[in-house]
C-alpha cells in the first residue's frame, strides 16, 4: 500500500520569506502523480501543484515550486515571498495513474505567516 | 457550473440515527469519491465509484453505504451512527484516465454523532 509522510506538523514563515514543506512517499509503481493541496479555515480543498513522475521537471505556479526527487521518494514544496494568505493547512497527496486513482494523503503540514 | 455539491453543510446527529450525504457534480466526471477528515490527519478514502451503478470500498468503509444511481450523484449513507463518525466528509469527482488525476473538492459536511 502506498503512504505519505509529512514530518513537520507546523511550520512559520516571516512574510515576503521563502518556506518549505517536506514530503516523502513510498511506493512500488512507476507511473503516478503527486500533488500538494491547500486547505485554508474555510476547509475548501484547493490543489495547488502537481507533478507526473514520468516528467523529470520540476512542476512550477507561480510562486509555488516543486523539488521532486523519485529515486528518494521526495516531493517538497516551496512558497517563494510568502503572503498572509498563504497560511493554511498543506497536504501532500499521491495517486496511482490507474484502478481507483484515489488520493492517498499525508497527515498536513499546518503553516503560520508572521506579518 | 457549481463543481462539486454537498448536501448538508453541517448536520449534529444522536447515536443509531441514520442520514445520507448527498454530493452532486455538474462536469460530467466519472470518478467520484468520499473521504473523511479527522483532526491530525489527512483524507482518508470512505468509499469510491468509477463510473454509474458501480461503487468500491476504500480504507475506511465500516458502517457507511453508498449508491451512484445517476452519473452525477453520489450518495454516502450512515444506518447507525456513531461517535466514531464524527469527522468532516469531502466528497471528489474527476474524469479518470488522461487528466491527471485531478480531483475537484465540495466543501465539505461537518457530522457530528453524540
Amino acid at each position: 500500500a502506498q503512504t505519505v509522510t509529512q514530518s513537520q506538523p507546523e511550520m512559520s514563515v516571516q512574510e515576503a520569506e521563502t518556506v518549505t514543506l517536506s514530503c516523502t512517499y513510498d511506493t512500488s509503481e512507476s507511473d503516478y502523480y503527486l500533488f500538494w493541496y491547500k486547505q485554508p479555515p474555510s476547509r475548501q480543498m484547493i490543489l495547488v501543484i502537481r507533478q507526473e513522475a514520468y516528467k523529470q521537471q520540476n512542476a512550477t505556479e507561480n510562486r509555488f515550486s516543486v523539488n521532486f526527487q523519485k529515486a528518494a521518494k521526495s516531493f517538497s514544496l516551496k512558497i517563494s515571498d510568502s503572503q498572509l494568505g498563504d497560511a493554511a493547512m498543506y497536504f501532500c497527496a499521491y495517486s496511482m495513474d490507474t484502478g481507483r486513482r484515489a488520493l492517498t494523503f499525508g497527515s498536513g503540514t499546518r503553516l503560520q505567516v508572521q506579518p | 457550473n457549481a463543481g462539486v455539491t454537498q448536501t448538508p453543510k453541517f448536520r449534529v446527529l444522536k447515536t443509531g440515527q441514520s442520514m445520507t450525504l448527498l454530493c452532486a457534480q455538474d462536469m460530467n466526471h466519472e470518478y467520484m469519491y468520499w473521504y473523511r477528515q479527522d483532526p491530525g490527519m489527512g483524507l482518508r478514502l470512505i468509499h469510491y465509484s468509477v463510473g454509474e451503478g458501480t461503487t468500491a470500498k476504500g480504507e475506511v468503509p465500516d458502517g457507511y453505504n453508498v449508491s451512484r444511481l445517476k452519473k452525477q450523484n453520489f450518495l454516502l449513507g450512515l444506518e447507525s451512527a456513531a461517535p466514531s463518525q464524527t469527522s468532516v466528509y469531502f466528497c471528489a469527482s474527476s474524469y479518470g484516465q488522461g487528466t491527471y488525476n485531478e480531483q475537484f473538492f465540495g466543501p465539505g459536511t461537518r457530522l457530528t454523532v453524540l
